[in-house]
């Protein structure tokens, strides 16, 4: 079956302006994640939903950033103002319920801000 | 705060040698461990988990880790390598009923 999809799969952004990042998760998975990975960096955690809510959004670096999932499936991942520190590549992985089940990860977004 | 480390950033080693990638974690509570995989070119997938039971897993491609208590750790092994084993390789730990916390990351390089 499908897997986790994310685009786009590259962008290239100027300092300031506003980019949005899309996740479609593999169907029926409840729980849906985003990553920033920075280079030589672990995946540092962002927000989890289960369903359309984000029980938990401390993760998010800034006030700038901003996600959403609609449906039970779709995600979108909003960074306003962007700054070149935003640059890294955002992972998004989705799981059936939570923690103990497997992520499957899709394949990044890779962002770089001038 | 809890944490993750691979001491390791790359471990270089001849084909068909064995191999060991070491983690370590501090969490004061009972955690769940990870090891997930990043193949060139692809997304990362797991390679094998530790959520009860015996210590020792068993993974794919011939992996295998070893859950330690007292250590705090869940080092990755693998007897003989292969040149497609070739990537890095992540260690990642619960922290929550949602949440993981992420090693750095180690870069397995196969020498012919």
């Amino acid at each position: 079956g499908a897997g986790v999809s994310q685009s786009p799969s590259n962008k290239v952004t100027e300092k300031g302006k506003d980019v949005e990042l899309r996740c479609d998760p593999i169907s029926g998975h409840t729980a849906l994640y985003w990553y920033r990975q920075s280079l030589g960096q672990g995946l540092e955690f962002l927000i989890y939903f289960q369903g359309n809510s984000a029980p938990d959004k401390s993760g998010l670096p800034s006030d700038r950033f901003s996600a959403e999932r609609t449906g039970g499936s779709v995600s979108t991942l909003t960074i306003q103002r962007t700054q070149q520190e935003d640059s890294a590549v955002y992972l998004c992985a989705s799981s059936p319920r939570g923690v103990t089940d497997t992520q499957y990860f899709g394949p990044g977004t890779r962002l770089t801000v001038l | 705060a809890q944490s993750v480390t691979q001491l390791d950033s790359q471990v270089p080693v001849f084909e068909e040698a064995p191999v060991e990638l070491r983690c370590n974690y501090s969490s004061s509570v009972s955690v769940y461990l990870f090891w997930y995989v990043q193949y060139p070119n692809q997304g990362l997938q797991l390679l094998l988990k530790y959520l009860s039971g015996s210590t020792l897993v068993k993974g794919i491609n011939g992996f295998e880790a070893e859950f330690n208590k007292s250590q705090t750790s869940f080092h990755l092994r693998k007897p003989s390598v292969h040149i497609s084993d070739t990537a890095e390789y992540f260690c990642a730990v619960s922290v929550s009923n949602y949440q993981l916390i992420w090693g750095a990351g180690t870069k397995l390089i196969i020498k012919p």
